[in-house]
């Protein structure tokens, strides 16, 4: 099956420095892809969905100079943490959706997840 | 707007009783995708199932299955015979085509003693 990866699985980065998470789609074309976070014990939270080649579309209340996405190609998609500080630690998914044998299917695939722990 | 409700913050069961989550979702749409997830203390997200609008047929798969009820809004999910291994987080997600974004229930989080 289709099959979406997600890299690094886990990042410990000093307060203040940047983090990159990419997330590529491995045998199909993601024309929408989905970025969520997860705090502990908690639901998956929407936080921005970005369509290949344009800008990303964030939710309220997500500051997008803070997580920068970045959808350039139909199977990578990146989310860079910029500045991070320790209220950013938490685990961050992604998941795309696109169109294999010619249709677009409502099924999402996840990545595997991001742990982010800002010291 | 669109809602998913777990109502079970958390079950518990005993090996090899039977265990039933509930999912209720609002949507205005007519076409929607309904479904489950497993979030293992790993935390990586496992699909489980997906149902479509159009389709009310319940499935099962294994231990595994789920009853779509159009008419109360209710997609539940039941696991037969749980097993220690079944002990994890369990999402319920709503996705539209309208909206193009998925919404997800608080999860349920089952534990599963031997």
């Amino acid at each position: 099956g289709a099959v979406v990866s997600q890299h690094p699985s886990r990042v410990i980065c000093k307060s203040g420095t940047s983090v990159k998470i990419e997330c590529r789609s491995l045998d199909f074309q993601a024309t929408t892809m989905f970025w969520y976070r997860q705090f502990p014990k908690q639901s998956l939270m929407l936080m921005a969905t970005s369509n290949e080649g344009s800008k990303a579309t964030y939710e309220q209340g997500v500051e997008k100079d803070k997580f920068l996405i970045n959808h350039a190609s139909l199977t990578l998609s990146t989310l860079t943490v910029t500045s991070a500080h320790p209220e950013d630690s938490s685990f961050y998914i992604c998941s795309a959706r696109g169109q294999r044998g010619g249709s677009t299917t409502g099924e999402l695939f996840f990545g595997e997840g991001s742990r982010l722990t800002v010291l | 707007a669109q809602k998913v409700t777990q109502a079970q913050t958390e079950i518990s069961v005993v090996e090899k009783e039977d265990v039933t989550l509930d999912c209720v979702y609002e949507t205005r749409d007519t076409t929607y995708y309904l479904f489950w997830y497993k979030q293992p203390p790993s935390g990586e997200l496992v699909f489980l199932i997906r149902r479509n609008s159009f389709d009310e047929q319940n499935e099962i798969s294994g231990r595994y299955s789920w009853n779509f009820q159009k008419s109360t809004s209710s997609f539940n999910f039941t696991i037969t015979a749980s097993q220690v291994v079944d002990s994890a987080v369990y999402f319920c997600a709503l996705f539209t085509t309208n909206a193009g974004k998925s919404t997800f229930g608080d999860g349920t989080t089952l534990t599963v003693k031997p």
